[in-house]
């Protein structure tokens, strides 16, 4: 069946650039995200990516996918603390109807 | 101000008890999910709703139950047969279409049962 996996926790110093890792199984998805979920709150989508994109760049973050490998990957350069939060990289299912979430990455960013 | 809004933030409940969460959209949105999350566990899909009168069970619907009687509202039923309840329910909606498939979130509901 479709799965998303992450590794559960990075940490990094203020300043440096993040790198969160995601594989993914379902290699029909049209589209692969990334939400950011801040402590107590809803997920809020960050950006998102079109399967025959190998990058996106929007401003701080640079999303790069490997198709032929199923590993996406998010890139958050000059992380700052406010960039603390769980991450969450996610695929569609196959019918389209709903998306598939991996279990989240926490970011903790000390200064 | 378009959003949409999951009340109450907190709630408790008695074991044996059904409580209802209450997920409202003004987005215009057709899709509609309910999402469960325990630390760790990252989002379960619990049910989902692509159009008014009409939804379907995602991976973990056993003890909850569903309505979509208007498009705006996708009431969540916790029943008691649901064996751990305890989580953080999360509600978000979707534009039905080709695009980029953004769901937006509600703040969500942290349910404690006791």
């Amino acid at each position: 069946g479709e799965d998303v996996e992450q590794s559960l926790f990075l940490s990094v110093r203020e300043g440096d650039s993040s790198v969160i890792n995601c594989t993914y199984t379902d290699s029909s998805s049209t589209y692969l995200y990334w939400y950011k979920q801040e402590p107590g709150a809803g997920l809020q989508l960050l950006t998102y990516i079109f399967s025959n994109m190998d990058m996106k760049q929007d401003q701080r973050l640079t999303v790069l996918l490997n198709k032929k490998d199923k590993h996406l990957s998010l890139r958050i350069a000059d992380t700052q603390t406010g960039d603390s939060a769980i991450y969450f990289c996610a695929e569609s299912n196959q019918a389209g109807t709903a998306l598939i979430f991996g279990k989240g990455t926490t970011l903790s960013v000390s200064s | 101000d378009g959003g949409i809004t999951q009340s109450p933030k907190y709630l408790f409940r008695k074991e044996g008890q059904n409580v209802t969460l209450s997920c409202e959209q003004n987005l215009n949105h057709d899709a509609m999910y309910w999402y469960r999350q325990d630390p760790g566990q990252g989002l379960r899909l619990i049910y989902y709703s692509q159009i008014v009168n009409d939804f379907q069970k995602g991976d973990i619907a056993e003890g909850y139950s569903v309505s979509r009687e208007k498009k705006e509202s996708f009431p969540l039923t916790v029943t008691s047969a649901q064996k751990n309840p305890t989580a953080f329910y999360l509600c978000a909606s979707s534009p039905r279409g080709t695009g980029p498939y953004e769901q937006y979130f509600g703040p969500g509901t942290r349910l404690t049962v006791t």
